[in-house]
């Protein structure tokens, strides 16, 4: 079964304190992307890979990173947190003509 | 300015009744994508389109590139149709813009 998975799917932090939410895939995709999603603007790009130890920034990578040093795990890290991070990101997939989202991880920064 | 407009934000419909989202957007692209968001959160991919049109149930998705327009349809719609639908735009082949989303709900 096609799956993108996302750890953790829920986390609240403090200001600061480092953290990475992890993204894997098993469908050999070469196109990975981080996104987030807040009410009234919907989502928003951070990065991008279109392979391995390939990386963009997508609109808003302010404050994030992200590698890709192997094709199926897409980690992004959060060096030092901010409360206007707090939201709702979604790691996907693209090839061809569909789109394969994570389930979310919803981040809460104090 | 966003560069991908939906239309309209909110839309509450009968059950049965026969339902039509807009997107508008203002990038040069070579296709849109649709995208529906389940009430629990999770976003599944709806159709990719280049032009023309595009059936898949009781959903059905024009494009028209030089007006830089597409529109979403969902004939006899019912109360399981109740999500967020988002296009999405694809630009430099590889960055997306996303409509903010249109919310439907269907009631019976």
């Amino acid at each position: 079964e096609a799956q993108v998975t996302q750890n953790p799917r829920y986390l609240i932090t403090v200001t600061g304190k480092k953290l990475t939410v992890t993204c894997s895939q098993n469908m050999n995709h070469e196109y990975m992307s981080w996104y987030r999603q807040d009410p009234g603007l919907g989502l928003r790009q951070i990065y991008y890979s279109m392979n391995v130890e390939v990386t963009d920034k997508g609109d808003v990578p302010e404050g994030y990173k992200v590698s890709r040093k192997e094709k199926r795990n897409f980690p992004l890290i959060l060096e030092s947190p901010s409360p206007n991070q707090t939201s709702l990101y979604f790691c996907a997939t693209w090839e061809g003509a569909e789109q394969y989202f994570g389930p979310g991880t919803r981040l809460t920064v104090t | 300015k966003n560069e991908v407009e939906q239309s309209p934000q909110n839309l509450t419909a009968q059950e049965g009744e026969f339902i039509t989202i807009n997107c508008s957007y203002s990038v040069g692209i070579s296709a849109l994508h649709w995208l529906q968001q389940h009430p629990g959160g999770g976003i599944v991919s709806l159709f990719m389109l280049s032009s023309g049109k595009k059936k898949h149930g009781r959903l059905i998705a024009t494009i028209n590139i030089q007006e830089k327009h597409s529109s979403l349809h969902i004939t006899a719609s019912h109360p399981r149709d109740s999500a967020v639908y988002i296009c999405a735009a694809p630009y430099t082949g590889n960055q997306f813009y996303f409509g903010t989303g249109t919310s439907l709900t269907v009631i019976p």
